[in-house]
């Protein structure tokens, strides 16, 4: 896939283990998200970048850190995660000129996380 | 506050009949609402939306949906299914006044050869 690309597609980490999930995407969009995504849930949506700015932290635990170092890069650094954090990990992005604007959001493939 | 509701978990047809996946919606103004589609092991793939205009919506793969704003739904629909059509499918609703998605639970769509 050339539109989001997340690394990496599988992790398994300890509890006590620091480690980070990386997102580009390479479709020009200003603006982009993570989400978890957990079996028979919506989506929960976690962080949102617009310009580079963070807009939204949906009362994410403070052991998930994004970074967002440019507009096409989104980091999340992960540490002293619990076995509950198991999930699957999605990074989207999408062009946000105002709020009216209707664009829909591209998906990445995922990473598949697991917390032992 | 917006919110989606799929009340199907899981969709069983035959392949060549038609295909629907039902979703309901909730926003405070008007609706900018999308559908996705999962395939294993993968992100989700965008399929249509509905911004304005003509209630139904064609989309990709064959795929179409039909805004009702009385019923508050938007369901999607195919006339002729197709064993490649089982996923994992997605509705979602965005507030035009808000950038934020907001996701169903998900309908699992099985077609069986």
């Amino acid at each position: 896939e050339t539109g989001v690309t997340q690394t990496p597609r599988h992790l398994v980490m300890g509890m006590t283990n620091k480690k980070s999930l990386k997102c580009e995407q390479h479709l020009g969009h200003n603006a982009m998200y993570w989400y978890k995504q957990s079996a028979k849930k919506p989506l929960e949506l976690m962080f949102v970048y617009s310009l580079e700015e963070r807009v939204e932290n949906n009362s994410v635990p403070s052991r998930f850190s994004p970074e967002c170092p440019n507009s096409s890069h989104l980091f999340l650094h992960l540490h002293t995660l619990q076995p509950e954090d198991s999930a699957l990990y999605l990074c989207a992005s999408s062009q946000v000129k105002g709020t009216g604007d209707p664009y829909e959001q591209y998906f990445g493939p995922g990473t598949r996380l697991t917390v032992t | 506050a917006q919110s989606v509701a799929q009340p199907e978990d899981q969709v069983n047809v035959a392949e060549g009949n038609p295909l629907t996946v039902k979703c309901t919606y909730s926003v405070s103004g008007n609706p900018y609402l999308f559908w996705y589609v999962q395939y294993p092991n993968r992100g989700l793939q965008f399929l249509l939306k509905y911004i304005t205009g003509d209630n139904l919506v064609k989309g990709s793969y064959g795929f179409e949906a039909e805004f009702n704003k009385s019923q508050t739904s938007f369901h999607l629909k195919k006339p002729s299914a197709l064993v490649s059509d089982s996923a994992l499918y997605f509705c979602a609703v965005r507030d035009i006044d808000d950038y934020k998605l907001s996701f169903g639970a998900g309908t699992t769509v099985t077609v069986r050869a």
